[in-house]
């Protein structure tokens, strides 16, 4: 059975400051794993994808994601946090096959002036 | 500007009554998806949709009921809905029925039931 683990509900960090949101994940299969991004009032939208090839996947707005299958996780960082990276942050999985895709909880992102 | 695009944004609804929720995408996509949020709970899938066929369908109540004329249109219809029902409304679409994690989203209609 596949699920997804985001280990923090929230995050705040300083504008400027790293930013590191935790996604840990169980699969039987090898996974697919995404990470979006949901701003305010709109919909979610694809930030980085792994999908077995190189395990640094690099996304838009300066995020990236390590996959790391002996910790099973998949955490997502920026080096220096924006304003407007101020959102709600959704870790995906998904089967071998796609079929199946489990969403994480989320993490809120709060970025502090 | 993502290619989903949802109508209408915002819905206020008495329980007795009917309404339609409209999703259009304009991507190509073979596969079209109704998501349900509900603060403070996971991303609920509803139905899925693929080639304009159901292949999904996730133990919704029969008052949601989905419709799917064509690849590019998927509707959600509702009636006699609850106050729990209240929350946003995500539609998706992916190339097809195998690219379940690479969602399109629109923006989201957001329901309330009085």
């Amino acid at each position: 059975a596949q699920s997804v683990t985001q280990l923090d509900s929230h995050v705040s960090v300083s504008e400027g400051t790293p930013v590191l949101l935790r996604c840990n994940y169980s699969s039987s299969y090898s996974p697919s794993l995404f990470w979006y991004v949901q701003h305010p009032n709109k919909g979610l939208q694809l930030l980085l994808k792994y999908t077995s090839a190189a395990t640094l996947v690099k996304g838009i707005n300066g995020f990236e994601a390590e996959f790391k299958k002996s910790e099973t996780s998949f955490h997502l960082t920026k080096p220096s946090a924006h304003m407007s990276d101020a959102a709600e942050y959704f870790c995906v999985v998904t089967d071998t096959g796609g079929f199946k895709t489990i969403f994480g909880a989320g993490t809120r992102l709060f970025v502090k002036a | 500007e993502t290619g989903v695009t949802q109508t209408p944004r915002h819905l206020v609804m008495g329980m007795t009554n009917k309404k339609s929720l409209k999703c259009e995408q304009h991507l190509g996509h073979n596969a079209m998806y109704w998501y349900k949020q509900s603060a403070k709970k996971p991303l609920e899938l509803m139905f899925v949709y693929s080639l304009e066929e159901r292949v999904e369908n996730n133990s919704v109540p029969s008052r949601f009921s989905p419709e799917c004329p064509n690849s590019s249109h998927l509707f959600l219809h509702l009636h006699t809905l609850q106050p729990e029902d209240s929350a946003l409304y995500l539609c998706a679409s992916s190339l097809d029925r195998l690219s379940t994690g690479e969602l399109f989203f629109g923006e989201g209609s957001r329901l309330t039931v009085l």
